[in-house]
């Protein structure tokens, strides 16, 4: 069974940095492009990151372009999300997905809420 | 960026009936519509992939159809478990996009 586990979400001041991590579970971690995608409260799907299946590649929407960073190590079978210079508009439970190709499977996601 | 536009916004139905919601995207998508299931507090679930793929273990019930810019995601004989919020996506080119959703009540 395809497992996505999300962590390293909680409470931080404007300005802050945060990593997520993803442990993934039940299939072959390096075949799969991961991505990461978002969900302010009460709001719609944001999708923030792509990462290829080596990490060669690596995507980002504009709004979060130089501030948040997003690696692999197939080795751990585990995917991260470096946050930096976080924002009010940051604040979102955020999504580990992935797939062959797209966001087949996705985690359970972990909330960052900013505030100061 | 493409933009992905969704109607209707909300819709009531009563169970066995079905349910047609449209994706509309900015620019020609080819078949690049994925549809996503949200429940209330769960993360999302997809559906259908490039347009009209059936994923793993979604019920028959659920179909997809469309190419270019129009899509289409139908629920035949609605369930009571169908309530959620669907949302459709493209992958077509970046920065990926979702549409924003369309909330499906069961009456």
């Amino acid at each position: 069974e395809v497992q996505l586990v999300e962590s390293g979400g909680g409470l931080v001041q404007p300005g802050g940095s945060l990593r997520l991590s993803c442990a993934a579970s039940g299939f072959t971690f390096s075949t799969y492009w991961m991505s990461w995608v978002r969900q302010a409260p009460g709001k719609g799907l944001e999708w923030v990151a792509n990462i290829k299946q080596d990490g060669s590649e690596k995507y980002y929407v504009d709004s979060v372009k130089g501030r948040f960073t997003i690696s692999r190590d197939n080795a751990k079978n585990s995917l991260y999300l470096q946050m930096n210079s976080l924002r009010a508009e940051d604040t979102a439970v955020y999504y580990c997905s992935g797939g062959l190709t797209i966001s087949d499977h996705w985690g359970q996601g972990t909330l960052v809420t900013l505030s100061s | 960026e493409i933009v992905l536009t969704q109607s209707p916004d909300f819709q009531s139905v009563t169970p066995k009936e079905k349910v047609t919601i449209t994706c509309r995207a900015s620019q020609s998508i080819g078949s690049g519509l994925h549809w996503y299931q949200q429940k209330p507090h769960q993360s999302p679930k997809l559906l259908i992939k490039y347009t009209s793929q059936s994923f793993s273990g979604v019920p028959s019930r659920f179909s997809g159809s469309g190419s270019g810019t129009d899509f289409t995601l139908t629920i035949n004989s609605l369930e009571a478990e169908d309530a959620a919020t669907y949302y459709c996506h493209q992958s077509s080119s970046l920065p990926w996009t979702f549409g924003p959703g369309t909330k499906v009540e069961i009456k």
